[in-house]
């Protein structure tokens, strides 16, 4: 059962935009994280944001977490050709031993 | 890099076959899970382990066991693999369900 649902499915930048993308799940959660998958590798965590923060940074990353709307949003900024990947957000609500994963985002920046 | 290896790295087997594909770990990690993932489903869970001896189902755990003995190892066996179940393999570990999980590299298996 799919938690988290990634929009768009696929997007295509210019190389040094912003890439934003989104993610809506549909129970309460106590964390939400995004992951980036590189093509034939395994994932790699790239941030994690709490229910009781609003917004996160690391590096070219920023999260956003709306609890009233069941979203959140990465935001790439100056993006390059090596954050060309699948990314994927994953939540977890509280008692639960698993974190669900979203079906993705593929990024691709065109150079 | 977290120490994290699985192996195979790839395989073919044929239909009706017993497969079991290995995850070992050597960060000492309470949690380990057990995804496969295919395109168009994304990542779903398997199976997982919050200690030795101590797992559960995930979400699409049918035609799959597992086991951990050690710590560091943890056994996805397919009893009789069937072709539905060519797939790319991935394990994680995790210090806790809530925690970031780190992935191995994953075994591609094709079912013939």
């Amino acid at each position: 059962s799919q938690q988290g649902e990634e929009d768009p499915q696929a997007l295509s930048i210019q190389e040094g935009e912003n890439a934003t993308m989104n993610c809506s799940y549909k129970t309460s959660i106590n964390n939400l994280q995004w992951y980036r998958q590189n093509s034939g590798r395994g994932l790699v965590h790239l941030i994690l944001i709490r229910s009781n923060e609003r917004e996160k940074h690391s590096g070219r990353l920023r999260v956003t977490l709306d609890t009233s709307k069941k979203s959140s949003s990465l935001l790439i900024t100056a993006s390059r050709a090596a954050d060309t990947a699948s990314y994927f957000c994953a939540t977890w609500k509280n008692r639960d031993d698993k974190i669900i994963f979203g079906k993705g985002t593929r990024l691709h920046i065109l150079p | 890099d977290a120490g994290i290896t699985q192996s195979p790295r790839h395989k073919v087997t044929e239909t009706g076959t017993p497969v079991t594909l290995r995850c070992h770990q050597t960060e000492n990690h309470r949690y380990m899970y057990w995804y496969r993932q295919d395109p168009g489903h994304g990542l779903r869970l398997i199976h997982y382990s919050y200690g030795v001896k101590d797992t559960d189902k995930g979400e699409v755990s049918d035609g799959y066991s597992v086991s951990r003995s050690k710590t560091e190892d943890f056994l996805l066996t397919l009893e009789s693999a069937t072709s539905s179940q060519t797939s790319v393999y991935f394990c994680a570990i995790s210090g806790g369900p809530s925690y970031e999980q780190y992935f191995g590299p994953g075994t591609r298996l094709t079912v013939t």
